[in-house]
């Protein structure tokens, strides 16, 4: 079954350290989509990318790194820059164009210890 | 600035009720999209409405579209214990020239059985 799968569903970090969130789709989806979401809160956009080896900032990118080496795989690595790095993250794909729906990965939640 | 705004932020109703959420926005669409979250999980794409419609259907679940009023609402019927979860609305601008959309805080919905 096509899908978008996130890993881990849970993680803590320490103060300091850079962590790395994974997010793979084997939905052939051109674009792919990173957002933070606090309690209570929409979701805001930290990076996308609309093709291969090619991204763009979102919203709140400070303090986020990402990576488009593959169609079906767009890492984020969460970095030491980040002060408030506690929150759940998810992970989106879409055809590219506008007019189509994202799918949703089943998420992270990013703890910092 | 956040772009959709759903009303009310949470709503509980008895199983077998109708539940209605609204969503408002700021500046033209393309279109808007609703999503359904539950619990710690990520997000479901329910319906998309292009600005050029003003009424679908998906099961129990019927959108409409006000881009008049900007507004839009969406209606489940007959609600079942397994719809709580929260709902999103999400509008895709017409002058994006990628398809990121917008989320509003969204609604916290609860059916009691």
């Amino acid at each position: 079954d096509g899908g978008i799968t996130q890993s881990p569903k849970y993680l803590f970090r320490k103060e300091g350290q850079n962590v790395t969130l994974s997010c793979e789709q084997n939905l052939n989806h051109d674009a792919m989509y990173w957002y933070r979401q606090d309690p209570g809160q929409g979701l805001r956009l930290i990076y996308y990318s609309q093709i291969v080896n090619d991204f763009q900032k979102g919203d709140i990118a400070e303090g986020y790194s990402v990576s488009r080496e593959k169609k079906e795989s767009f890492p984020l690595t969460v970095t030491s820059a980040q002060k408030n790095p506690t929150a759940f993250y998810l992970c989106a794909s879409s055809t590219t164009g506008v007019g189509y729906g994202y799918t949703f990965g089943s998420g992270t939640r990013l703890t910092v210890v | 600035s956040q772009q959709g705004e759903e009303d009310p932020q949470a709503l509980s109703i008895q199983e077998g009720e109708n539940a209605t959420m609204n969503c408002s926005y700021k500046t033209s669409i393309n279109n808007l999209q609703w999503y359904r979250q539950n619990s710690g999980r990520g997000l479901v794409h329910l319906i998309l409405i292009r600005s050029n419609e003003r009424e679908k259907h998906s099961g129990r679940l019927r959108v409409t579209l006000d881009t008049s009023k900007k507004s839009s609402s969406l209606l489940i019927t007959a609600s079942r214990a397994a719809d709580t979860a929260s709902y999103f609305c999400a509008t895709a601008g017409l002058k994006t020239s990628y398809d990121k959309v917008i989320f509003g805080p969204g609604t916290s919905l609860s059916v009691i059985p």
